[in-house]
């Protein structure tokens, strides 16, 4: 089946230690996304790839990054982790940036900053 | 600042009866609506959209009305089933790019059998 994976589901790292999570796609979609999701909270856009174009949202703070290696592959890199970045993580893809394209998600990573 | 609004955390509803899950929005500019749809452990699924030059879109037991002079959207599920019991999202994009799709917080819906 088609899918969106995204590893490791559970992730834990300490306050200001780098930590790298990871997006895989195999619907060769040419868009993919991250949200963080604070408990209680909204789903809420850090940035998109279109292909190899970077699209980072006006509030996503610097100390989140991103890569996209290849079509397949996008990784989500937050440089010093503080207790509020912990959160969901969700990845998303969708087969081009019209509003009616469909974005489908990954389970997401919980990510917890001790 | 919330610019779509789920006002309701939770919502219980017996089998078989309809459940309406609320949403409000403030952007004018908003012109596409989505409903996802997310079960525990798993990612939000898409559900049903809407355009705003539409005030209905139905899709099976699901029906999204949508009240453009009250920024408001309603997800009405007839008949309800246990297995429809999830947390749904209410969404809106200003249109153009799907990149910016702005979500609710979420309603937690029980549909008790």
């Amino acid at each position: 089946d088609a899918m969106v994976i995204q590893n490791p589901r559970y992730q834990v790292t300490q306050f200001g230690k780098p930590v790298t999570l990871s997006c895989s796609q195999t619907l060769n979609h040419n868009v993919m996304y991250w949200y963080q999701q604070k408990s209680s909270q909204a789903p809420k856009l850090l940035f998109h790839y279109y292909d190899k174009d970077f699209n980072n949202e006006a509030d996503t703070p610097d100390n989140f990054q991103s890569r996209r290696p290849n079509t397949s592959f996008c990784f989500l890199d937050i440089r010093s982790p503080g207790l509020g970045d912990a959160a969901m993580y969700l990845c998303a893809t969708s087969n081009g940036l019209a509003v009616y394209n469909e974005q489908f998600f990954g389970p997401g990573t919980r990510l917890t900053v001790l | 600042d919330q610019q779509v609004k789920q006002n309701s955390p939770s919502l219980s509803v017996q089998e078989g009866r309809i459940s309406i899950l609320n949403c409000d929005y403030t952007n004018s500019m908003f012109d596409y609506f989505l409903w996802y749809k997310k079960y525990p452990a798993e990612g939000p699924t898409f559900l049903i959209s809407i355009s705003s030059i539409k005030d209905k879109n139905e899709d099976g037991r699901f029906t999204v009305f949508l009240n453009k002079s009250a920024k408001h959207l309603s997800l009405h599920i007839v008949p309800s089933q246990p297995g429809d019991s999830a947390v749904y999202f209410c969404a809106a994009s200003p249109g153009g790019s799907q990149g910016n799709l702005i979500f609710g917080k979420g309603t937690k819906l029980s549909v008790k059998p």
